[in-house]
């Protein structure tokens, strides 16, 4: 069974640019959550997907935002990127017992 | 508001046991988790546990749960070099969880 799946893993923007993110979570799987890592703030909840609705959000500027399509796959949007936005970015989904996984991130860096 | 802490940093030796610590705050999230971290890599689930459970053993890992105090424990049996990592705790009721700072984790052959 494949797992969460993240492109690209690695990618470089310029401050102003904006950059979108795809995740393919694992097959039956509904939820389809974001997060960003970075060495200062540590794991920071983004958003959460379910059947195609958002059903959570933290505590982002309206910059960030994400949608999840009728096969379950997910993509989240920055715009207007800045230096702050470079961050391991990690795609998660959970299965209907509770069990939460995670991609492998995609790496964003904005000079 | 939510919070979930950790220590940072935990030296064992190869062999040894290691137990990692985690207190929270949320009495209301349903699931608690433990996540492994090498570098360059995404979170690997180790284990997961419902918070109506007090402990749970897979294979060299167990984790136990004190609902009373908020504090949830991960002990890795005859702990190898390979265990190197960071280890996260988190809690959350759907996908959205609240996560500790990370304890790193050395293990010295």
């Amino acid at each position: 069974k494949a797992g969460v799946t993240q492109t690209p893993r690695y990618l470089i923007k310029t401050r102003g640019q904006q950059v979108t993110l795809s995740c393919s979570p694992i097959s039956g799987h509904r939820s389809v959550s974001w997060y960003q890592q970075t060495p200062g703030q540590g794991l920071q909840f983004l958003f959460e997907y379910f059947s195609e609705t958002q059903r959570n959000k933290g505590n982002f500027p309206g910059r960030f935002s994400g949608r999840q399509f009728s096969n379950s796959r997910s993509e989240m949007n920055v715009s207007t990127l800045e230096l702050g936005d470079s961050a391991l970015y990690l795609c998660a989904s959970m299965s209907s017992t509770g069990e939460l996984f995670f991609g492998e991130g995609s790496r964003l860096t904005v000079l | 508001g939510e919070d979930v802490e950790q220590s940072l940093f935990l030296s064992v030796r190869e062999g040894d046991s290691s137990v990692i610590n985690c207190t929270y705050t949320d009495s209301s999230s349903t699931y608690l988790y433990w996540y492994k971290q090498e570098p360059g890599a995404g979170l690997q689930l180790l284990t997961y546990i419902f918070s109506n459970m007090d402990m749970k053993q897979d294979q060299r890992l167990t984790v136990l749960l004190n609902k009373k105090d908020k504090h949830l424990s991960l002990r890795i049996a005859d702990t190898q070099t390979g265990d190197s990592a960071i280890y996260f705790c988190a809690e959350g009721n759907t996908g959205k969880l609240i996560f500790g700072q990370g304890t790193t984790l050395q293990v010295k052959p």
